[in-house]
């Protein structure tokens, strides 16, 4: 069983739907959640950033996280075509060695 | 704030010949660098974590002598890929951190090496 359960995807969705992207994990010991979105051909772009459980809000993203259920969750409201993207959650114990989940496609169609 | 900048961002080669390839974290002091590997779909895979004037520590199953961290300052670090080969082409992407600032990894945009 991998540490970090990613959805692969795709996930198509229509402009202004509601998206919730999600991971699973295992190890307890995990304190920092991060959610990245990457481009094709870039490198990934940190898009929240979240200690212990929890919700934050930045914008139309929201992060929730869920230790109690080993959870944590991305939603993106009023999506948009330009946030067609490869979405990757990460987490850690202690914010340096990250483990990442496999990355979820995501495209958004007008 | 946390700007990781990589270059080349696409490099194309013959077989035989050594890479480099820079990550520098422009407006924050990277104590510790992150080389990854990303092939295509796939998610990413950590080689070494370099530490500022240490020897790079490198993931299970990565050579080191094949993949040369350098990282002599708190803003740069450098990837060589000796004596390349068509199965090192991949995305290689890197990554800074500043334990002092309390915040993740920044990423740098990656580059694409293509061996011939």
């Amino acid at each position: 069983q991998k540490e970090v359960e990613q959805d692969p995807g795709p996930l198509s969705v229509p402009e202004g739907a509601i998206v919730s992207l999600n991971c699973t994990y295992s190890n307890s010991a995990f304190q920092y959640f991060m959610w990245y979105r990457q481009y094709s051909r870039k490198g990934p772009e940190l898009l929240m950033y979240t200690y212990s459980s929890g919700n934050k809000e930045d914008g139309r993203f929201t992060a929730q996280v869920d230790k109690s259920s080993k959870y944590i969750s991305l939603f993106i409201r009023d999506s948009q075509p330009s946030d067609s993207a490869t979405y990757l959650c990460a987490m850690s114990p202690n914010t340096d060695k990250l483990i990442f989940g496999t990355g979820t496609r995501l495209q958004v169609f007008p | 704030g946390a700007v990781v900048s990589q270059h080349p961002s696409w490099v194309i080669c013959k077989s035989g010949t050594s890479v480099k390839i820079e990550c520098r974290s422009l407006d924050f002091q990277a104590t510790t660098m992150f080389w990854y590997r990303q092939f295509p779909k796939q998610s990413l895979m950590l080689m070494a974590t370099s530490n500022e004037g240490s020897k790079a520590t490198y993931e299970q199953g990565v050579e080191k002598d094949k993949f040369l961290i350098n990282h002599a300052s708190l803003t740069l670090s450098t990837l060589t890929v000796t004596s390349a080969h068509p199965e090192d082409s991949s995305f290689y992407i890197c990554s800074g951190f500043a334990p002092r600032n309390n915040q993740p990894q920044h990423f740098g945009d990656g580059t694409r090496l293509s061996i011939l």
